[in-house]
């Protein structure tokens, strides 16, 4: 069983959607990463949180430490929005990120 | 502007050459890592440093080196070349190792 595990793993929308991916972990942590990653480019930081809820634009993190539970929602998706989402953890027992697999996330027009 | 450095974008390489991909940031930050991405296995860690002069294994070191002489730069050589070597390599930095992380931008690299 992998230390973080997202859901779903696949995830197509309609454009204007509202969007949730899941990201459960089984380790001690002392921060979690929301990460973008474009098809065939890199990986972009979209969140860090070590407690509730972040906001940035139409994107949205929130954190249940004592459930091991992250969610990103995304209002009104737009095509722009297709990517994979990958969510990290930042286990306290040292400074190395341990991943998710990855949600590959499809906005139709 | 600042960031991270990757190089080369792509490589293709012979199985048993050897190669050093090169990674460097401007943001003097302490931590650096890298990464190979292969699909259906996410991200996994190749080796870390936590400073000049100190460098760590991660999941997956087997067949890569690493140095880590200044601040600036952690380059990660492959020592012979094998196909299961072939991946996508991402370079990472972060203030501490429990700060945001900033990302190159990858090396594609093919073994054949």
């Amino acid at each position: 069983k992998n230390e973080v595990e997202q859901s779903p793993q696949n995830l197509t929308a309609q454009e204007g959607e509202f969007i949730t991916i899941n990201c459960s972990y089984s380790v001690g942590i002392s921060a979690l990463h929301w990460l973008q990653q474009h098809p065939g480019g890199g990986i972009v930081s979209l969140f860090m949180l070590s407690s509730g809820k972040k906001k940035h634009g139409r994107l949205i993190a929130t954190i249940n430490i004592q459930e091991k539970h992250s969610s990103l929602h995304i209002t009104a998706s737009h095509p722009r929005d297709s990517a994979v989402y990958i969510c990290a953890v930042t286990e306290t027992s040292g400074s190395r990120l341990t991943f998710g697999e990855g949600t590959q996330l499809t906005v139709n027009p | 502007n600042a960031g991270v450095t990757q190089t080369p974008k792509f490589q293709v390489l012979k199985t048993g050459q050897s190669m050093t991909l090169q990674c460097a940031q401007d943001m003097n930050h302490e931590y650096m890592s890298w990464y190979r991405q292969d699909p259906g296995m996410g991200l996994r860690l190749i080796h870390y440093s936590v400073g000049a002069g100190i460098t760590d294994q991660g999941e997956v070191p087997n067949g890569y080196n690493v140095s880590r002489s200044t601040t600036e730069d952690f380059p990660l050589r492959l020592l012979s070349a094998a196909p299961s070597q072939t991946s996508v390599y991402f370079c990472a930095s972060s203030y501490s190792g429990w700060a945001g992380y900033t990302f190159g931008s990858g090396t594609r690299l093919t073994v054949v």
